[in-house]
């Protein structure tokens, strides 16, 4: 149990196109999904945290414009990079929190974004 | 802010040798301690999860120990396998859920 999807695994887009990621937990309902960003040989960075029904909350530094987030129901989130440009090609990957704060935290695989 | 340091920062070590990885952090005020593994390219697998109040956790090979007032904690891997190469992490929790992630120590077992 406790599954987490992400999709797509991979995507190559053009600098200045937006890219949609989403992030399922399949077999229960979160109500906190989070999102991290990691660089190559570095680790996970949170970038924000996102509650069913409201608005994401950033980690400083973390531009809330460039980065949208929403989280439409209680087993899909989405992140959408828009104007991508190369600087953020990186490797996003989710988590879905099961029970009361704070939540076990399940990671999806994850997604490697490469912008040309 | 929680800074998680993960030393060494990368092991090679022949197979049947045991490891010992190496993880502090700057607040002690957390709520649990995970130790992940993740391999190249792909996401995380959690390993084990220690909570606040205990000294250590056992799965299989694996055991991990907990000294929360010294902000330390150590993962052991018990006769390593050339399959437990990967990238293991360490994450302590905080009470708001949210996970602050050492940048690592990458290990390599060969046969």
């Amino acid at each position: 149990g406790a599954v987490v999807s992400q999709h797509p695994s991979w995507v190559i887009c053009k600098s200045g196109t937006s890219v949609k990621i989403e992030c399922r937990s399949l077999d229960f309902q979160a109500t906190t999904m989070f999102w991290y960003r990691q660089f190559p040989k570095q680790s996970l960075m949170l970038m924000a945290t996102s509650n069913e029904g409201s608005k994401a909350t950033y980690e400083q530094g973390v531009e809330k414009d460039k980065f949208l987030i929403n989280h439409a129901s209680l087993t899909l989130s989405t992140l959408t990079v828009t104007s991508a440009h190369p600087e953020d090609s990186s490797f996003y990957i989710c988590s879905a929190g099961l029970g009361p704060p704070p939540e076990t935290q399940y990671f999806g695989p994850g997604t490697r974004l490469l912008v040309l | 802010k929680q800074e998680v340091t993960q030393i060494p920062a990368a092991l090679s070590v022949p197979e049947g040798e045991n490891l010992v990885l190496n993880c502090s952090f700057t607040d002690s005020a957390i709520y649990n301690l995970q130790w992940f593994r993740q391999d190249p390219g792909k996401g995380l697998t959690s390993l084990l999860l220690i909570q606040s109040s205990q000294r250590e956790q056992t799965s299989g090979r694996l055991n991990a120990s907990l000294d929360k007032s010294s902000g330390r904690s150590t993962l052991y891997i018990a006769a390593s396998q050339p399959g437990d190469s990967a990238t293991y992490l360490c994450a302590p929790t905080d009470s708001w859920g949210k996970l602050q992630f050492g940048a690592g120590t990458q290990v390599v077992v060969t046969p």
